[in-house]
């Protein structure tokens, strides 16, 4: 059962333009929602987090939103750069079992 | 400060073979601990997880298995590797019951 759905699966953007991934879940009882970036070949890094008390948290072009009623939450890039890259893949968390979504492939073309 | 360190990084095993990859981390004590898979063009599926030593929760049936002898080392073994069990092996911690989730840099298994 998959705790966590992300879309889309890949995504081809301009430099300069916005990225947006989005992830939906169902159980309320999650509390911790981060977003990880995977380059090829590496393990995945936390890039930002955000708790269910707060509908956005900005940390330099990365930003994520949270929808708490909708049971959503997206990560958004401004300002997309090619160095940005990489495989993204959202997260939900009850404390001791972290779940992952399928991962966004994002293309940043020059 | 913590780090985590995962082997061997690449690893070629025939078909029936055994298999040990070996994950510990440093700088912390008590750390929960995981072992993930990650097939090639998808996602993490969660295989193990550790909050302590000798306690082990499976995440998925399969013919792996997890081990953690001590408070910071955590071992993924097969008995007979399967050409199903090809992919990227990735090792992390946590702070007990804490955030966030650390990740090794992860073994490249083949079975030919």
């Amino acid at each position: 059962q998959q705790q966590v759905k992300q879309s889309p699966q890949s995504l081809i953007v301009q430099k300069g333009g916005i990225s947006i991934i989005n992830c939906a879940y169902e159980n309320t009882a999650f509390d911790y929602f981060p977003w990880y970036q995977q380059f090829p070949g590496k393990g995945p890094a936390l890039l930002i987090a955000i708790r269910p008390d707060v509908s956005e948290k900005k940390e330099g072009r990365f930003t994520i939103s949270f929808n708490k009623s909708a049971k959503q939450f997206s990560l958004h890039i401004m300002d997309s750069q090619p160095g940005d890259s990489a495989t993204y893949f959202c997260a939900v968390d009850t404390g001791n079992q972290f779940y992952f979504g399928t991962g966004t492939s994002l293309t940043v073309i020059p | 400060s913590q780090t985590i360190h995962q082997w061997p990084a690449t690893l070629v095993q025939p078909v029936g073979s055994p298999l040990s990859l070996e994950c510990t981390v440093e700088g912390t004590s008590n750390p929960n601990l995981y072992w993930y898979r990650q097939a090639a063009g998808r996602g993490l599926q969660l295989l193990f997880y550790s909050v302590g030593i000798g306690q082990i929760s499976s995440e998925v049936p399969q013919n792996l298995s997890a081990s953690r002898p001590q408070d910071r080392q955590f071992i993924l073994s097969s008995k007979k590797l399967l050409l199903s069990d090809s992919g990227f092996y990735l090792c992390a911690w946590s702070l007990t019951g804490g955030v966030p989730l650390h990740f090794g840099n992860g073994t490249r298994l083949t079975v030919t």
